[in-house]
């Protein structure tokens, strides 16, 4: 079985443009969670989506956004970048069941 | 909202050693997990353990819901322990995972 898959590994942006990372949950599991971890700051919740909805954010500008399509995978948009949101951004995803969270490797942003 | 406490913060073993990682949480949760980060970023899901005890090879963790606070056991480290070590709490009205700070743990041969 195919774990989380994120894409792409690492992506360098220019500040004030715009970053799309991908996320792919494992086959069933219809929620999807986006997390940042920046330098010194520990693993910080970013959205949940369900079924294709945001059923919740947390603390950040509404230049985060993202969508989750019928297929459950997930798109998380950034846009007008700071050179704060060099990051690393991980996905997860969970299914019914007592199994927990499973994260995907990360997309590494960097924004110069 | 829901606190997660880590100790040690930091911790240096010998190769083959043991050790205890603690996770204190300020209210009831309906998920814990622990995590091994390695340096490349990646989580790494090692125990799903919102209550009880359990073990895979030289881990195990305990979960003592109704006092808050779960363990993480290593026995007989190696180098490829070394990376952070984080629990994470599910908080049930917003489904949020919540992450410690986490253990860096560095065991050295």
């Amino acid at each position: 079985e195919a774990g989380v898959t994120q894409s792409p590994t690492h992506l360098i942006k220019t500040r004030g443009q715009q970053a799309t990372l991908r996320c792919s949950p494992i086959s069933g599991h219809t929620s999807v969670y986006w997390y940042q971890q920046a330098l010194g700051l520990g693993l910080q919740f970013l959205l949940w989506y369900d079924e294709g909805e945001e059923r919740n954010r947390g603390n950040f500008p509404p230049r985060f956004s993202g969508r989750q399509f019928p297929n459950y995978s997930s798109e998380l948009n950034v846009n007008a970048l700071e050179l704060e949101d060099s990051a690393l951004y991980l996905c997860a995803s969970s299914g019914t069941g007592d199994y927990g969270y499973t994260f995907g490797s990360g997309t590494r942003l960097t924004v110069v | 909202g829901i606190q997660v406490e880590q100790s040690p913060p930091d911790l240096i073993l010998q190769e083959g050693a043991n050790s205890t990682l603690r996770c204190n949480f300020s209210d009831s949760v309906n998920n814990l997990q622990w995590f091994h980060q390695n340096p490349w970023g990646q989580l790494i899901n090692l125990f799903y353990i919102p209550s009880g005890t359990k073990q895979n090879g030289r881990l195990s963790a305990t979960t003592v819901a109704t006092e808050r606070y779960s363990l993480l056991y290593i026995s007989s480290s190696q180098t490829t322990d070394s990376g952070v070590y984080f629990c994470a709490v599910g908080d049930g009205a917003t489904n949020k995972l919540i992450f410690g700070t986490g253990t860096l743990l560095a065991v050295q041969p």
